[in-house]
Order: structure tokens, then sequence, then C-alpha cells
């Protein structure tokens, strides 16, 4: 069935430094969603991308779909404790009302 | 956060005996779904359903069940818990394809 690889899977970095997570596939993706989970919380929306090679922005995240749409990264200018938690991808394969979340990527920031 | 409860947030409880986890939302949302949240494997899908009577199996249904006979309500059933169950499991539902969650229950099967 459809995967989706994530990595890092944890990324430890100072606060003020750039973070960079990656979400891979093997095949075509239609859509791709990212997801924040703040510690001892739940999973919370962030953006979905559709269009090969989108990039959208909100505030110090930027959200990149690749050209072929087979992968997609978040990358958070001078990160903040605030941005703590756990970073899933998760995509929506084609004609299924269900979505496969990646493995996600643990971000810690030291003050 | 779409109006969705989870009930209880928190249980232990022995191998063998039978548990059942509720989803409750009141958004009147057609697709609910239920995750497990284990270290290493993001949130994998137990069940979902489609519609009130209509559900469909996830990629880790084995050892669990599932009804809905109200658009709000979501049972998630362990007809005989075993620890390997021992888990966080989350409902969701869905709007225009992003997914709301709910807030969580912790199981432990001892």
């Amino acid at each position: 069935g459809q995967q989706v690889m994530q990595i890092p899977q944890y990324q430890h970095v100072q606060e003020g430094e750039d973070f960079t997570t990656y979400c891979n596939s093997s095949t075509t993706l239609s859509n791709i969603q990212w997801y924040k989970q703040r510690p001892g919380g739940h999973p919370v929306f962030l953006i979905q991308l559709v269009k090969s090679g989108e990039v959208k922005k909100q505030k110090r995240l930027t959200f990149q779909f690749g050209e072929a749409k087979k992968n997609s990264s978040l990358h958070i200018t001078a990160t903040q404790t605030t941005d703590v938690g756990t970073y899933f991808c998760a995509v929506i394969p084609s004609n299924t009302g269900k979505l496969i979340f990646g493995q996600g990527t643990t971000l810690q920031v030291k003050p | 956060d779409a109006g969705i409860t989870q009930s209880p947030r928190h249980k232990v409880t022995e191998t063998g005996t039978p548990v059942t986890l509720r989803c409750h939302q009141t958004e009147n949302h057609r697709y609910m779904y239920w995750y497990r949240q284990d270290p290493g494997h993001g949130l994998r899908l137990i069940h979902y359903s489609y519609g009130v009577k209509d559900t469909d199996k996830g990629e880790v249904s084995d050892g669990y069940s599932v009804s809905r006979s109200k658009t709000e309500d979501f049972l998630l059933t362990l007809e005989s818990a075993t620890s390997s169950q021992t888990s966080v499991y989350f409902c969701a539902t869905v709007q225009r394809d992003e997914q709301f969650f709910g807030p969580g229950t912790r199981l432990t099967v001892l």
C-alpha cells in the first residue's frame, strides 16, 4: 500500500537555528498534508499542498511540494521553543477516504 | 477542535478483558477514524467509518472491531485486550480533507 518515509526521525537544534523535515514517496502523490503534534497533545492540521512545485508559507514555516509530486518538505526558519513537537506528513491515496501518515520528525529546541 | 471528545481519557486494564473506547463528535461529520500512535510508528489507521453502519478496515485492524450506530458516535472495541494493544488511541473526523483529532485515550494493558 501507499507509504511515505519521513526523515529525520529526531532533530535537536539550538533556538534560532533552522529546521527541515522531509517526506518521500515512491509513487506520485495527489496531495500531501502536514500536521504538528505538541508533546502530550493531539495532531493539528497545518496545511495541504496539491500542486506540483507548490510553495506555501505560514510565518516562519515554509512548505514545499516537489515538482514530481513524490516528495515534500517543511522548513522552519529561526526555530523557537514553541516549535517543539512532532511534525507529520500525511497523504490520501487516490479514491480512498484514508489518510496515511509518515513516521514523524520530533523536534527539540534548546533555549 | 471540531467538537470531538473521547472517553475514557486514560484506562488501565488486564490482558484478556474487553475494552470499548468511545469517540463523540458534535459537527455531524460523515467520516470518522480510529488511529493508534506508538513510538517510531507515527499514526496508524485501525478502522474508519464513512457513515452510519458503514465501516472499513485500516492498516492495523486485527484484534479491533468498530461500530457506528449514530452519526455522532464511533466505538472502538478490543474484544480481548493484549499487551501489544497498549497505545495512545486517537479518534478523528474530516472536513474538506482536513482531519480534526480528539484529545486521545491512553490505554495500558497489563
